[in-house]
């Protein structure tokens, strides 16, 4: 069966410092994607970033990269320079089954809270 | 353009009635997906459509969840005689297509049930 974990239920951070969320996961697919989205107070979910599996490098978005690690089913979210704007819940993401369709299955989230 | 719409935002229902939730996915995205989030929780999977096909409804928890899409745009889902724990918050998205496609999620509705 396919899981996502996220150990951290919340984390706090200091503006302008970096954090970094974890996720672990299992799957018995060789090709598939990763996400991270990001669920800000009463706003709508939105994707942070994505990583391909097959790719060895990792993903960056600006002040968002990952650390993908594929043999140890491990997926962190590293938010360099924290604003106070990062402040929301964090998910980590896999497809469900196949990766065709899209359908995700979460992790539980981590709530994040940058302190000014 | 528009995001993902959905309504009514907020829902009140009492344990037998049967309510009716409302997703306006992004125009000319294909695929749309139901997620069924308790609160504090990861949304989880209820149903996905492509286009008007209703591909897998496997996360439904009971024959009392029922989704549609007859045109391939607007969706509706269904809950019948609706139970207390069925008060989650209902989030939509739709993606151009599935796989690796970035998911736009709508604001979700809150359905309390009393």
């Amino acid at each position: 069966a396919q899981t996502v974990t996220q150990s951290q239920p919340e984390m706090s951070v200091q503006e302008a410092e970096t954090v970094t969320l974890s996720c672990t996961y299992d799957t018995s697919e060789n090709n598939y994607y990763l996400f991270w989205y990001k669920q800000p107070p009463s706003r709508q979910m939105i994707l942070v970033i994505r990583q391909e599996a097959y790719k060895q490098q990792n993903a960056t978005e600006n002040r968002f990269s990952v650390n993908f690690q594929k043999a140890a089913k491990s997926f962190s979210l590293k938010i360099s320079d924290s604003q106070l704007g990062d402040t929301a819940m964090y998910f980590c993401a896999l497809p469900l089954g196949s990766s065709n369709t899209g359908k995700l299955i979460f992790g539980q989230g981590t709530t994040l809270q940058v302190k000014p | 353009g528009a995001g993902v719409s959905q309504s009514p935002r907020y829902k009140v229902a009492k344990r037998g009635q049967d309510v009716a939730l409302r997703c306006d996915p992004i125009s000319g995205h294909v695929s749309l997906f139901w997620y069924q989030q308790a609160l504090g929780q990861g949304p989880e999977f209820l149903t996905y459509f492509q286009n008007e096909a209703q591909l897998d409804k496997s996360g439904l928890p009971s024959d009392r969840f029922f989704a549609e899409r007859p045109e391939g745009s607007v969706s509706t889902l269904k809950i019948q005689r609706t139970q207390q724990e069925d008060s989650a918050v209902y989030l939509c998205a739709s993606s151009y297509a599935g796989g690796s496609y970035e998911q736009y999620f709508g604001p979700g509705t809150r359905l309390t049930v009393t």
